[in-house]
């Protein structure tokens, strides 16, 4: 069965500090890979997706980035984080294809200070 | 625009009253809507994806219907451990805002 791994579960960055957010999955290959984020209280907003190693489509601009360095790893990342940039991260895979559902991660809480 | 927009916000039933939530979209060309469950602080859980007007599909208490402008859960009987938010989104993904269901023993 297939699993998907996110961490840290809980972080918390001054303004102005890098991040680094990791993504895996397990028991699948050559998914299709999301990143979201989830204000308080509002809904889920995609950030990136991947359908494949080394591509990255951005819906949003940001100063965030996303990589995927192998086939079931994604990475988010800033290089100097903002205060709005505090929210519930979510990694999620889905089989290729763009209009298949999506599985989630356990999400990350990040508070920026 | 592609657009989703769920009701009502907030929901609060006693045990064993059934209700249905509501999801209304509006997209050119619909290839799936999906419904999730997602409890406090962590990642949604995928439910179900309905493809086309007229589909319905169960999952315990649980139904999910599909017309051509809208999707209803349909709770029956529902118990505490239904308290949740449900989420409709469809394509890659547009999300609603969700449901906050919280069922009263």
């Amino acid at each position: 069965s297939q699993t998907i791994h996110q961490w840290p579960a809980t972080l918390v960055q001054p303004v102005g500090s890098p991040l680094s957010l990791e993504c895996t999955v397990e028991g699948t290959s050559n998914p299709n890979l999301y990143w979201y984020r989830q204000a308080a209280g509002r809904g889920l907003q995609l950030l990136f997706y991947s359908v494949g190693i080394g591509q990255i489509s951005s819906e949003v601009p940001q100063n965030l980035s996303a990589s995927r360095p192998q086939d079931r790893q994604f990475i988010l990342s800033s290089k100097k984080l903002l205060l709005s940039d505090s929210g519930f991260y979510l990694c999620a895979w889905s089989v290729t294809g763009y209009y298949n559902e999506q599985f989630f991660g356990p999400g990350t809480r990040l508070t920026v200070l | 625009e592609d657009q989703v927009t769920q009701s009502p916000e907030a929901l609060r039933l006693q045990e064993g009253e059934s209700s249905s939530l509501n999801c209304s979209y509006t997209v050119s060309g619909l290839r799936g809507l999906f419904w999730y469950r997602q409890d406090p602080g962590k990642g949604p859980e995928f439910l179900f994806t309905l493809y086309s007007a007229g589909e319905e599909k169960e999952k315990e208490r649980l139904k999910a219907t599909l017309t051509k402008k809208e999707s209803f859960l349909h709770i029956t009987a529902p118990k505490p451990e239904d308290s949740a938010t449900y989420l409709c989104g469809f394509q890659k993904l547009v999300f609603g805002t969700g449901t906050r269901l919280l069922v009263s023993p």
